[in-house]
Formats: structure tokens, C-alpha cells, sequence
């Protein structure tokens, strides 16, 4: 089945350092979502990318999806503490703009020392 | 306002003892689906569901039953629960690409 990989696990940074978290499947993806999940928290969407080679922003945060549209990447330029939490990919093979089986990586956890 | 609740948030029981959590999404959306998440382990798909009495297997269905009779309600049953089903379960809907989930339910079996 299908597999979602996302390394690192743990990543810690000072206040104003840059983070990035990639995601690998083992299969072509249609679209890939993009999750943060604050400690305690439940997990809230963030961004979803559909196209090849597609990079969206948010303020501080890059996401891209890769030309083969089997990996992605958040980055986020200069780091807050607002930013602690896990970051989680999830992709999906299903196509027009619904879910149907979802496949979650392991999620990276964001720590951010002031 | 705009959520989906599950219940309860936090249980423990016992090997065997049947149970349901509940979900329901106030949005009209049509998708629904569950999810368990273990430390290490991300979150993992147990069901979904496209649509009122749609629903098909995600990546770790075994031991779990659902049903969705109501397009607001997506329970989840654990006909014979076990210690291995211990676990943190979240709920979400959807109507398109943004999943709104529920604020949890951590489940423990002893």
C-alpha cells in the first residue's frame, strides 16, 4: 500500500533559524496536504497542493509539491515560538477535490527555543 | 459555529467491552472520516466515508467497525476492544480538500 515517509522526526531550532520537513510516497500522489497539530491540540489544515512542481506561501511558510508529485516540503523562514508544534503531511491518491483514503506521514515535531 | 464534536474525550475500559464514540460535523459535508494517532506513528486512517452509507477501508480498519446512516454522524465502534486499540482517535469532515477535525478522544484499554 501506499506509504508516506516524512524525516525528520524531531527538529529543534533557535528563535529566527529556519525549518524544513520533507515528505516522500512511495506512490504518484493527486494532491498532498498539508497539517500542523500544536501540543495538546487536534490537527489543522493548513494548505493542499494538486500540481506538479507547485509552490504555495503563507507569510512565513513555502510549500512545495515535486515535479514527479511523489514528495513535498514546508519550510518556514525565521522560526517563532508560535511555530512549536508537529507538522504532518498527508497524501492522497483520489482525484477530483475530495480525500478518499488518506495517508499520513509520521509528522515532524517542531521545537523552538527563544 | 462551524466544528465537529466527538464523545466522549476521554475513556477507559476494559478488554471486550463494546463501545461507540460518536462524531457529528454541524457543516453538512460530506465526507467523514477516523483516524488514530500513536506517538511515532503519525495518524493513521481507520475509515471514511463519502457519503451517507459510503464508507470504505483506510490503512488500519481491523477491530473497528462504522456507519453513517445520518450525513452528520460518523460513529465509530469497537465491537471487542483490546489494549492495542489504546490510543488518541480524532474525527474529521470534509467538504472538499479542508479537513476540519474533532478535538479528540483518548481511549484506554485495559
Amino acid at each position: 500500500g501506499q506509504q508516506v515517509m516524512q524525516i525528520p522526526q524531531y527538529q529543534h531550532v533557535q528563535e529566527g533559524e529556519d525549518f524544513t520537513t520533507y515528505c516522500n510516497s512511495s506512490t504518484t500522489l493527486s494532491n498532498i496536504q498539508w497539517y500542523k497539530q500544536r501540543p495538546g491540540g487536534h490537527p489543522v489544515f493548513l494548505i493542499q497542493l494538486v500540481k506538479s512542481g507547485e509552490v504555495k506561501k503563507q507569510k512565513r511558510l513555502t510549500f512545495q509539491f515535486g515535479e514527479a508529485k511523489k514528495n513535498s516540503s514546508l519550510h518556514i523562514t525565521a522560526t517563532q515560538t508560535t511555530d512549536v508544534g508537529t507538522y504532518f503531511c498527508a497524501g492522497s491518491n483520489a482525484g477530483g477535490t475530495s480525500y478518499g483514503k488518506l495517508t499520513f506521514g509520521q509528522g515532524t515535531i517542531l521545537t523552538v527555543h527563544p | 459555529e462551524a466544528q465537529v464534536t466527538q464523545n466522549p474525550r476521554y475513556l477507559i475500559t476494559v478488554t471486550g467491552k463494546k463501545l461507540t464514540v460518536t462524531c457529528s460535523q454541524n457543516m453538512n459535508h460530506e465526507y467523514m472520516s477516523w483516524y488514530r494517532q500513536d506517538p511515532g506513528l503519525g495518524l493513521r486512517q481507520i475509515y471514511y466515508s463519502m457519503n451517507v452509507e459510503v464508507t470504505d477501508k483506510g490503512d488500519v480498519p481491523e477491530g473497528y467497525k462504522v456507519s453513517r446512516k445520518e450525513k452528520r454522524n460518523f460513529p465509530l465502534i469497537l465491537e471487542s476492544p483490546s489494549p492495542n486499540q489504546t490510543s488518541l482517535y480524532f474525527c474529521a469532515s470534509s467538504s472538499s480538500w479542508e479537513q476540519y477535525f474533532g478535538p479528540g478522544t483518548r481511549l484506554t484499554v485495559t
